[in-house]
């Protein structure tokens, strides 16, 4: 039982580049999401899925799209990468009645 | 949407004393608030949660309080020790958003021997 796995760890990418962060659950939750973490900013929520087959904006989509792929899988996408972009990048997963988050490892990304 | 503010941003304390850190939200329909425990480097975990149905919940020495008219929540750490030392963030949410959590922004918690 994994939890919630995340790839890659690490990531450096020039301005302009394009890339996916994998997110992967073996728990059958309905709910994942996507935060990015800064120095002071806490965690602040990019895009979640409530559900398989929907998804919502959170507080920072700007710059950023999503894909329930199935139930267990839930894709962040960079189309062209800024400096502004560069954070540790968390996918999560809950499920009621709980809700509790479960985080995956965390993703380094660093845009130069 | 739903915003969290959380005070002090960074507490220092000498084991075997109390800490609290206060959080208050604005969307009054919120009725989920959790706390999140996040060591140097790893990923954050749940401590301690509270919903809007109970005043306080206590969990060793761990408590979470809430006070629903003014919209805050606290959390209070009693007796600590160094292993207490990392960031510590409140957040809320309500059921009609899928239970997606807005975080506060943080607090950094050095526990001092």
């Amino acid at each position: 039982n994994a939890g919630v796995t995340q790839t890659p760890k690490f990531q450096v990418l020039k301005t302009g580049q394009s890339m996916t962060l994998q997110c992967a659950q073996d728990m059958n939750h309905n709910s994942m999401y996507w935060y990015r973490q800064d120095p002071g900013m806490g965690l602040r929520l990019i895009y979640y899925s409530a559900s398989e087959g929907t998804t919502d904006k959170g507080e920072v989509p700007n710059g950023y799209n999503v894909s329930r792929l199935n139930k267990r899988e839930f894709s962040l996408r960079l189309e062209s990468a800024a400096p502004s972009q560069t954070s540790v990048y968390f996918c999560a997963s809950s499920e009621k009645p709980s809700n509790v988050l479960t985080f995956g490892a965390g993703s380094r990304l660093t845009v130069l | 949407g739903e915003n969290v503010e959380q005070h002090p941003s960074t507490l220092s304390v000498q084991e075997g004393d109390s800490a609290v850190i206060k959080c208050t939200y604005s969307d009054s329909a919120s009725n989920y608030f959790p706390w999140y425990k996040q060591e140097l480097g790893k990923r954050p975990q749940l401590i301690i949660d509270i919903r809007s149905n109970v005043g306080e919940k206590k969990d060793q020495r761990i408590a979470v309080t809430l006070n629903k008219t003014a919209k805050h929540f606290s959390l209070h750490i009693t007796e600590t020790q160094p292993e207490d030392s990392a960031v510590y963030f409140c957040a809320a949410s309500r059921q009609n958003s899928g239970y997606a959590l807005n975080f506060g922004k943080g607090t950094s918690l050095l526990v001092t021997p």
